[in-house]
């Protein structure tokens, strides 16, 4: 089965460009996640799809950041324009929807990530 | 609000040492608690998860943790260290409402360091 990729595994852009990042979840993975960590700080959450649905986006940064998931498989991450401080590692994270009493399907499938280098 | 404390951002131990990574939580409600570790160039990787239940997890490579209500702690420990061990470790809490898993939210990591 295959995990959650990533694409690109690392993008470098200038200041002011355009940059659009995807994640391909687990199949059937209805759960859909994006993190952000910044150099020497801690992985932070930045929003969460069900299906096709934002369900929790309390962590984009700003207006700058663009998320879609359309037909709930694919999901892509678009900053756009970029700022120097938007570098880091970006990771998408898949699970599937658990019910009570059905905890091992509360895990979150973590892809190798994006490094983003804004210069 | 939830948050996660991870003491010491880098340890390093000798090959066959005891391994041992504090983390230690916040949170207004019963938590769901994680360990992941990332190897150089890969993905995080679940090692193990408290949801419900017995308070000494095991998880995957000789790795175990205890859940520590009164302490507030979910400390990471191996019995020997191992070279292939070297790699950054996240403590996670997660809060999980009707089963449906919610954002984890992170500790700033510690780099685990094996010399020989």
């Amino acid at each position: 089965e295959a995990g959650v990729t990533q694409f690109p595994s690392h993008s470098v852009i200038e200041k002011g460009q355009t940059v659009t990042l995807r994640c391909d979840p687990i199949s059937g993975h209805d759960n859909l996640y994006w993190y952000r960590r910044v150099m020497g700080k801690e992985i932070k959450f930045l929003l969460h799809f069900v299906k096709e649905s934002k369900q929790d986006e309390s962590g984009m940064p700003n207006n700058r950041f663009l998320a879609e998931r359309t037909g709930g498989t694919y999901s892509t991450l678009k900053v756009q324009p970029a700022e120097l401080e938007d570098s880091g590692v970006y990771f998408c994270a898949s699970s599937q929807t658990a019910s009570w009493g059905d905890q091992a399907k509360n895990i979150q499938y973590f892809g190798a990530g994006t490094r983003l280098s804004v210069l | 609000a939830q948050s996660v404390t991870q003491l010491g951002s880098h340890v390093s131990v000798s090959e066959g040492a005891l391994v041992l990574l504090r983390c230690n939580y916040s949170s207004s409600v019963p938590p769901y608690l994680f360990w992941y570790v990332q190897y150089p160039n890969q993905g995080l990787q679940l090692l193990l998860k408290y949801t419900t239940g017995a308070t000494l997890v095991k998880g995957i490579n000789g790795f175990e943790a205890e859940f520590k209500k009164s302490e507030t702690s979910f400390h990471l420990t191996k019995p020997s260290a191992h070279m292939s061990d070297a790699a950054e470790y996240f403590c996670a809490v997660s809060l999980t409402y009707g089963g449906a898993t919610n954002k984890l939210i992170f500790g700033t990591g510690t780099l685990l360091a094996v010399q020989p």
